[in-house]
């Protein structure tokens, strides 16, 4: 079973370049989030999608955009990297309410901004 | 204040010994109470889901919620150097999921 796979898993970027990273989930779920995860503050939300076709911010949107290309796909884009943004990111999915309310997470994507 | 509170640790402790992982949150409304443990290079793995107050068990792993003190807090008993990972806590309110920024928890043989 794949569940969540992110890729890139390591990127490396210079400021001001863009880059897309990809999530796609094979468990039907209909929700979908972006967290970035950084030393001594945890997980925090970038963006989430409650059904295919709706996106919505979260605690730290700035900097990016996303897409939800179709129910198994959610896309993160970074359109002007900046050092702030080294991070690892997690793409999640939740099934629908009433299924589930727990999230499960990928493998994560390790990007560095130099 | 952040909404999920946790102690980073680090937490040392030989094998076979109890371990107690803990959290505190502040938004009465949350209901639903998760912990998940992420290895290192890893993302996080749901380990044990509880639903308002009581406890769960699931095999040496314990999950207990106090929603009276806004207290989550996670038993292992055996402890195993394979339980040595980070351990997260996490509530949910609304569409959100809020975490703790994890427990990092060593079991030395």
């Amino acid at each position: 079973n794949a569940g969540v796979t992110q890729t890139p898993k390591f990127q490396v970027l210079k400021t001001g370049q863009s880059m897309t990273l990809q999530c796609a989930q094979d468990m039907n779920h209909n929700s979908m989030y972006w967290y970035r995860q950084d030393p001594g503050m945890g997980l925090r939300l970038i963006y989430y999608s409650a059904s295919e076709g709706t996106t919505d911010k979260g605690e730290v949107p700035n900097g990016y955009n996303v897409s939800r290309l179709n129910k198994r796909e959610f896309s993160l884009r970074l359109e002007s990297a900046a050092p702030s943004q080294t991070s690892v990111y997690f793409c999640a999915s939740r099934p629908a309410e009433g299924s589930g309310n727990t999230i499960y997470f990928g493998e994560g994507s390790w990007l560095t901004v130099v | 204040q952040k909404e999920v509170e946790q102690d980073p640790g680090p937490l040392s402790v030989p094998e076979g010994a109890i371990v107690s992982l803990n959290c505190t949150y502040s938004n009465s409304a949350f209901q639903y109470f998760m912990w998940y443990r992420q290895y290192s290079r890893k993302g996080p793995e749901l380990l044990m889901y509880t639903y308002s107050s009581g406890n769960k068990e699931d095999g040496r792993f314990t999950a207990q919620v106090d929603k009276s003190s806004k207290y989550i807090s996670l038993f292992i008993r055996d402890s195993q150097p394979s339980d040595s990972a980070t351990y997260l806590c996490a509530s949910r309110g609304g569409q959100n999921f809020v975490f703790g920024p994890g427990t990092r928890l060593s079991v030395l043989p």
